[in-house]
């Protein structure tokens, strides 16, 4: 079974500054999606970022970016210029291809946003 | 603009009533989910459905039972509500090509 981990609980940024959230995976397939979601207190989950995993090339969306090692499982979200809107919790979540597949969530991490 | 509307955002039940949970979506979508958030856990997947009157089990169905009886409603049923089921429901969309799910602003059930 695929399972997502998202070892720190909570991490703390000042504005305008950089943070890296980590995300592994485990997984026995070659051919699958990873997405960054976020979700602030208003409790909308919204779509960050995705990187499908036959792309070598690492995702990017404006201030988002992603750190995806195929061979390590690993998927680490870059956040550059924090604002203070960033402050959410962000979940990591893993999906095969294929029709029918489900997401996979991982336990999510606290972003908060020092002024 | 897309939308996921989960019909209560605050629901308080007693323990032994029957609970409906109800998602409407306006965008035609084939799939749709049911995740159950729980603080330290994530989101865990309940059920979800891929096309009307289809639904697959997720990770965590017991005590749940869903219906969808057309394409842009997926209710979530809780045949008896117990305490440990007092938690934040979200339901999701996506289309079959799956690149992204929709969510709704999810609905926090406490069961007493």
């Amino acid at each position: 079974a695929q399972t997502v981990t998202q070892s720190q609980p909570e991490m703390s940024v000042q504005e305008a500054e950089t943070v890296t959230l980590s995300c592994t995976y485990d997984t026995s397939e070659s051919d699958y999606y990873l997405f960054w979601y976020k979700q602030p207190p208003s409790r909308q989950m919204i779509l960050v970022i995705r990187q499908e995993a036959y792309k070598q090339q690492n995702a990017t969306e404006n201030r988002f970016s992603v750190n995806f090692q195929k061979a390590a499982k690993s998927f680490s979200l870059k956040i550059s210029d924090s604002q203070l809107g960033d402050a959410a919790m962000y979940f990591c979540a893993y999906r095969r291809t294929g029709a029918n597949s489900k997401l996979t969530f991982g336990k999510g991490i606290t972003l908060s946003v020092r002024p | 603009d897309v939308k996921v509307t989960q019909s209560s955002r605050y629901l308080v039940k007693r323990t032994g009533e029957k609970v409906f949970l109800e998602c409407v979506q306006d965008m035609d979508h084939e799939n749709m989910f049911w995740y159950r958030q729980d603080p330290g856990l994530g989101l865990r997947l309940i059920y979800f459905s891929y096309d009307v009157k289809m639904k697959e089990k997720g990770d965590i169905p017991e005590g749940y039972s869903v219906s969808r009886e057309k394409k842009e409603r997926f209710s979530l049923i809780l045949e008896s509500a117990s305490t440990n089921q007092t938690s934040m429901y979200l339901c999701a969309s996506s289309n079959t090509g799956y690149e992204k799910l929709f969510f709704g602003s999810g609905t926090q059930l406490s069961v007493l």
